[in-house]
């Protein structure tokens, strides 16, 4: 079975601070990775493609450690308006077949 | 502008109704799917069309039924529905394998 396991939280972070999370994947055959974001009740937006150089975009970085079959983001200096539930989301190469985590919920506090 | 768009917001059906959910992209996407999102789940696929062709069907039940008339639309056909069908319909499109963009949902209940 192929599983991608997150940390449900919540998280509950002051507004300023830094925040990661990690994902496991099972599939080693794992190709793509991803991150999305979802506010309640709305739909999934995608936040990052992860690349196994790592990036970065603003206050956001993803990396990726293939060895140890994970994938990580970091927010730094957390804003009210982070406040979500982020998804992992991986596929093999050539699949349609995208597979979520269940979802790290980040709360934002001022 | 990685737009996807979806009708109707909101619906709300009986048992015996047929109704339909629409998608759209103009994004020239070539693969798009049908997710079903519970409250505090993960989206579950449900339909994958590729190249208006139907190519993954995660063995959901016949009253949900797809519809890929174009390459820029696709339709989910409900029918007979049951009260555990109430959920959040998601369609999303990429230009093949790669990254999906999701469109805002249809919050379906059915009564």
């Amino acid at each position: 079975r192929k599983e991608v396991e997150q940390d449900p939280g919540p998280f509950n972070v002051p507004e300023g601070a830094t925040v990661a999370f990690n994902c496991t994947y099972s599939n080693s055959a794992s190709q793509s990775f991803f991150w999305y974001r979802q506010d309640c009740r709305k739909e999934p937006k995608l936040l990052m493609s992860v690349y196994s150089s790592g990036n970065e975009d603003g206050r956001f970085t993803a990396q990726l450690n293939r060895a140890s079959q994970y994938i990580s983001l970091l927010i730094r200096d957390s804003k009210l308006s982070d406040s979500a539930t982020y998804l992992c989301a991986v596929t093999e190469a050539g699949s349609y077949q995208l597979t979520f985590g269940k979802g790290t919920k980040l709360s934002v506090i001022p | 502008d990685t737009e996807v768009t979806q009708t109707p917001k909101h619906l709300v059906m009986g048992m015996t109704n047929k109704k339909s959910l629409k998608c759209e992209q103009h994004m020239g996407h070539r693969a798009m799917y049908w997710y079903k999102q519970k409250a505090k789940k993960p989206p579950e696929l449900m339909f994958v069309y590729s190249y208006e062709k139907l190519s993954i069907n995660e063995s959901v039940p016949s009253r949900f039924s797809p519809e890929c008339p174009n390459s820029s639309l696709l339709n989910l056909h409900l029918h007979a529905l049951q009260p555990e069908d109430s959920a959040l319909y998601l369609c999303a499109s990429s230009l093949d394998t790669d990254t999906q963009y999701f469109g805002p949902g249809t919050r379906l209940t059915v009564l």
